[in-house]
């Protein structure tokens, strides 16, 4: 089945500063990489995603990078804001009916 | 819409005990998942559904039991619980093959 592997685990940035968190996928099928973002308390929100046609994505201040052929992807968050703090998952799937396999995690801190 | 919605929110269960989690949604979903999260692992699946009166394993099904009698609801139940059955449920729902939306969570302690 599915593996992926999600780096770092904990993530300190000074407020404006960039942060970016890697992840790596095992399966080549894996089609379709969302990205969620949990705040203390809730369940995991969508933030962004990307499907393996298309290597780079934008939405403001989040953009996701895909490397297929390396089997990785990165979210950068520029410009962060004591709001960016949260625990952010990537994910990977191979379509169908969308079972997702998650990483383990990355505990965002952003120090105003 | 309220979206997902899960019941409820804490429980405490004793070894042994059995209890159900409601999970529901209000977008009119074929898809509902169930996930338990724990400190350093992630979410990872217990199991799923692709319609009502459907469902189907995950990769950590083993001391659960669900039903999905109703489009909108998807029960998860837990006939014995077990100390390492502590943990924190989200249940999911998709639309075929988009966005996955969460609900709030239910938090389980079994002593």
């Amino acid at each position: 089945g599915e593996n992926v592997e999600q780096h770092p685990s904990t993530l300190s940035v000074q407020e404006g500063d960039s942060a970016v968190i890697k992840c790596t996928y095992s399966d080549s099928a894996s089609n379709y990489f969302p990205w969620y973002k949990q705040e203390l308390g809730k369940g995991p929100q969508l933030i962004i995603d990307i499907r393996s046609n298309v290597g780079e994505k934008k939405d403001q201040r989040i953009a996701v990078t895909l490397n297929k052929t390396a089997k990785h992807f990165s979210l950068h968050i520029t410009e962060t804001q004591p709001e960016d703090s949260a625990v952010y998952f990537c994910a990977a799937s191979n379509g169908g009916y969308q079972k997702v396999t998650f990483g383990t995690g990355t505990k965002l801190q952003v120090i105003p | 819409n309220a979206g997902v919605t899960q019941t409820p929110k804490f429980r405490v269960l004793k070894t042994g005990q059995s209890m159900t989690l409601l999970c529901a949604q209000d977008m009119n979903h074929e898809y509902m998942y169930w996930y338990r999260q724990d400190p350093g692992m992630g979410l990872r699946l217990i199991h799923y559904s692709v319609g009502e009166g459907t469902t189907a394993k995950g990769e950590v099904p083993d001391g659960y039991n669900v039903s999905r009698l109703k489009k909108q609801n998807f029960l998860l139940g837990l006939e014995s619980a077990a100390p390492s059955q502590t943990s924190v449920y989200f249940c999911a729902s998709c639309y075929f093959g988009e966005t996955q939306y969460f609900g709030p969570g239910t938090r389980l302690l079994v002593l």
